[in-house]
């Protein structure tokens, strides 16, 4: 079966760095997704890996090893409108999306 | 401006009543999905269209009903036969590539009392 696997939930203080990990299964691979969702309200687009390496995008960035089906989503500098909970998902083999469960990410003062 | 649009954002059912969740958009876009989206678990896909007049069941289709008749509405009917529709439903819709981003609509939370 096809799977994608984040942590729950992750705790981080105003103004550090968090590392948000996201790995997956899934039958084919054409790409991953990082969204961000506040509570009640619709994903926002993050970014988009294809190929491997590091995508840098102000204050957020996110890589992708496909030899290891492993992405993970740094946020720097955190600020308190950063709580909300992170997608990950990936454009599988029939170009469906895969969704992982999400991680709430929990910024304190 | 462009967008999609949802609505209602809130709404109450009896168990038993049908109730239609309308979702509009003025990008242009090709492709309409809805998804499901309940505490703790990912986005499940219950229907998507990328042409107007036809459709395709996603994971969790039973209980759901949609129509294309126009490009740029794509309603989801939750019918009396799907068993636990309290849930926060979400319309996304997308360019024609293949690997192009989602764009989402505010979303609709519906209660079933």
């Amino acid at each position: 079966g096809q799977n994608i696997d984040q942590p729950t939930e992750m705790t981080a203080t105003e103004g550090a760095i968090v590392q948000i990990n996201c790995t997956y299964q899934t039958s084919g691979f054409n790409g991953l997704f990082w969204y961000q969702q506040h509570a009640g309200e619709a994903p926002t687009f993050l970014s988009y890996n294809v190929l491997d390496g590091l995508e840098e995008k102000g204050r957020f960035s996110s890589f992708l090893s496909r030899s290891k089906g492993y992405s993970y989503l740094l946020l720097k500098e955190l600020q308190m409108k950063d709580s909300a909970s992170y997608l990950c998902a990936v454009i599988d083999s029939n170009y469906q999306l895969i969704w992982g469960a999400g991680t709430k990410l929990i910024i304190k003062p | 401006d462009g967008g999609i649009t949802q609505s209602p954002k809130y709404l109450f059912r009896k168990e038993g009543q049908n109730v239609t969740l309308s979702c509009e958009q003025n990008l242009n876009h090709d492709a309409m999905y809805w998804y499901r989206q309940d505490p703790g678990q990912g986005l499940r896909l219950i229907y998507y269209s990328q042409i107007v007049n036809d459709f395709q069941k996603g994971d969790i289709a039973e209980g759901y009903s949609v129509s294309r008749e126009k490009k740029e509405s794509f309603p989801l009917t939750v019918t009396s036969a799907q068993k636990n529709p309290t849930a926060f439903y979400l319309c996304a819709t997308k360019d024609r590539t293949d690997t192009g981003e989602l764009f989402f609509g505010e979303g609709s939370r519906l209660t079933v009392l």
